[in-house]
């Protein structure tokens, strides 16, 4: 059961437009919500986060963006750069089970 | 301050033999999670360690065990390995509840192939 879901395996953004990266989940339990970037051979690295309580966090040129309704997050990247070519993953958390939960990731190119 | 630590890089087994892998947290950091990662399943958890104690599991097989230590160090071992166990396996720390209080901070993983 994937409690955490991106449907789009990959993709493919020119340099300086906007990438978005798209992250459902199931469980309305879910507090706390986080984004991760994967470059090969290395271990995740925390991006950004949002709390349910809130509908919006930026952080420079990453915002998230949370639809508690739709049980929907999205991860907007303005404006892209050939060094975000990473894989991203979602991740959601219950405060009740401490359980981070990840996503399949979407593996993100940003061409020049 | 040195970041997580996870030896050996790469394994080879075979099947049926155990592994045993070992992971260095950040310093100060007392809480060890785990998690595998396979191509399309993303990172899976397998489970996580707060001052020597599991405080949560995944829905992996018993063949799948960890522990801590008193200096938060932790190892993961699989019995009876299967070649379904060859993934990336990932120890990740933080400095209290994992994702909640703190973000976790990853190693670069054990490439473990079984064949």
């Amino acid at each position: 059961d994937q409690q955490v879901k991106q449907n789009s395996p990959s993709l493919s953004v020119q340099e300086g437009r906007i990438s978005i990266l798209n992250c459902d989940y199931t469980n309305s339990m879910f507090d706390y919500f986080l984004w991760y970037k994967k470059y090969p051979a290395e271990g995740p690295t925390f991006l950004i986060s949002i709390s349910s309580i809130k509908d919006k966090n930026e952080d420079g040129r990453f915002t998230v963006f949370l639809n508690k309704s739709a049980k929907h997050l999205s991860l907007h990247i303005v404006p892209s750069q050939p060094g975000d070519s990473a894989v991203y993953f979602c991740a959601a958390v219950s405060y009740n089970t401490d359980k981070l939960i990840f996503g399949t990731g979407t593996r993100l190119q940003v061409f020049p | 301050k040195a970041g997580v630590t996870q030896t050996p890089r790469y394994l080879i087994k075979t099947r049926g033999q155990q592994v045993t892998l070992s992971c260095s947290p950040i310093s100060g950091h007392r809480s060890v999670s785990w998690y595998q990662q396979t191509p399309g399943q993303g990172l899976q958890f397998l489970f996580e360690y707060f001052s020597e104690t599991q405080r949560n599991k995944g829905n992996f097989p018993g063949r799948f065990s960890g522990r801590q230590f008193s200096n938060s160090r932790s190892e993961m071992n699989v019995s009876t390995l299967e070649l379904g166990d060859s993934a990336l396996y990932l120890c990740a720390s933080s400095l209290a509840r994992a994702g909640v209080d703190s973000p976790l901070h990853f190693g670069n993983g054990t490439r473990l192939t079984v064949t």
